[in-house]
């Protein structure tokens, strides 16, 4: 079956550090989402983008936050100035279809601010 | 906003029982999805839910829909450990899935 890969699997940084985690999409889907996961708590909804453009975000993706897709095969996440909160499993999904369709996950990138 | 509630949050059995959790939301869902991951692991995609009062079933696993779409739930039959895991259910939004608060199982042998 085919994979989202997300790089790198763990990212260590210091706060106010800017960060940028990678994804690679699978390549016919046109949907890509990133979420992220606080070790034991519920998957939490960051960002939708379709078509070169954000979908949809939560309260969670502030300024702080960007997404870009620079060529037709990456998607990322950046993050200008980690703070300790941050700290988390950062999944990148993506779908074939926006109606419905299932999300396929990414192994993550665990990110630990210090 | 629109929110997913599990329960429970934990559950522990014993190898041969049943397990059933279940997801309400406060508004009307388009669909829902049902998502399994497994300890260090992603979130997988089991099935998804459209139809009011649809009841599907994967093997051991039951899924079925409320009639007024706000509510779900999924049993397992005689678990067994590899189903060891957290199963989260998740609403369709505008632009998104929202998932739910999950349910952690766990399976003794």
């Amino acid at each position: 079956e085919p994979e989202v890969t997300q790089t790198p699997s763990h990212q260590v940084t210091q706060m106010g550090q800017e960060v940028i985690l990678r994804c690679v999409p699978i390549s016919n889907h046109l949907y890509f989402y990133w979420y992220r996961q606080i070790l034991g708590q519920k998957v939490e909804f960051l960002v939708s983008f379709y078509n070169n453009e954000i979908s949809e975000k939560s309260e969670i993706f502030d300024d702080q936050f960007s997404v870009e897709r620079p060529d037709g095969s990456n998607f990322t996440l950046k993050i200008r100035s980690t703070k300790l909160e941050d700290s988390a499993m950062y999944f990148c999904a993506s779908s074939d279809r926006f109606a419905g369709e299932k999300l396929f996950f990414g192994s993550g990138t665990q990110l630990s601010v210090l | 906003g629109q929110q997913v509630m599990q329960i429970p949050q934990y559950q522990h059995v014993q190898e041969g029982e049943d397990f059933t959790t279940y997801c309400n939301s406060s508004t009307t869902l388009s669909n829902i999805q049902w998502y399994k991951q497994r300890p260090g692991g992603h979130p997988v995609f089991l099935i998804q839910l459209v139809k009011s009062g649809e009841v599907k079933k994967q093997k051991r696993l039951t899924f079925q829909f409320g009639e007024a779409k706000k509510n779900s739930s999924l049993h397992i039959t005689a678990t067994q450990t590899t189903d060891v895991g957290t199963y989260f259910c998740a609403g369709r939004g505008f632009n998104k899935f929202y998932f739910g608060s999950g349910t952690k199982l766990n399976v003794k042998p």
